[in-house]
């Protein structure tokens, strides 16, 4: 059973352009979403993250925008640049903290 | 900053073979975690741990074996290799100092032929 689930699975966007990746979760016991950013090679590192207190968080270029009714979330990747092509991961954990479940992934590609 | 090391980086098993994947880190975590990830199926949790003693199963934990003797280590064992264990695997760790923001180590990439 896919607790989140991410799309889409691959993005293309032109620099300067924005990037919006979504992601749905059904347990609502989830209170912690973060998002990851993966290069080739390296392990996931932590881009993002916000709790159902709050709707939009914000910095720099990247934001996660919350509906906590509707159980989605998404990443906003404003002024997309190509060093930003990578995989990004969102990710929902419960109020412990101890158990991070992942969307699949979207691979971002953003051309100059 | 080491943050979270992992060795090896890389591994060729043979099917039946036994092997440990090392985790340690350095920032007194009390939650560590092993994923493998796999092409399309993004990371899947095999077990995980929020204290020293303290283990418990995640969503594909058969043919795995964890422990946790000290907070720093994490130690992951394969205790009969198998080709459907081929994947990369990586070891996270975090805790409430860090609200729970996960760092993962650079990951080891396993294959059993």
């Amino acid at each position: 059973q896919q607790q989140v689930k991410q799309s889409p699975q691959s993005l293309i966007v032109q620099k300067g352009g924005i990037s919006i990746i979504n992601c749905a979760y059904e347990n609502t016991a989830f209170d912690y979403f973060p998002w990851y950013q993966q290069f080739p090679g390296k392990g996931p590192a932590l881009l993002i993250a916000i709790r159902p207190d709050v709707s939009e968080k914000k910095e720099g270029r990247f934001t996660i925008s919350f509906n906590k009714s509707a159980k989605q979330f998404s990443l906003h990747i404003m002024d997309s640049q190509p060093g930003d092509s990578a995989t990004y991961f969102c990710a929902a954990s419960n109020n412990a903290g101890n158990m991070l479940t992942f969307g699949g992934g979207t691979r971002l590609m953003v051309k100059p | 900053n080491a943050g979270v090391t992992q060795t090896p980086k890389f591994q060729v098993l043979k099917t039946g073979q036994s092997m440990t994947l090392q985790c340690a880190q350095d920032m007194n975590h009390e939650y560590m975690s092993w994923y493998r990830q796999d092409p399309g199926m993004g990371l899947r949790l095999i077990h995980y741990s929020v204290g020293a003693g303290i283990t418990d199963q995640g969503e594909v934990p058969n043919g795995y074996n964890v422990s946790r003797s000290t907070t720093e280590d994490f130690p992951l064992r394969l205790l009969s290799a198998a080709p459907s264990q081929t994947s990369v695997y990586f070891c996270a760790s975090g805790g409430v100092r860090d609200s729970y923001g996960y760092t993962f180590g650079s990951g080891t990439r396993l294959t059993v032929v």
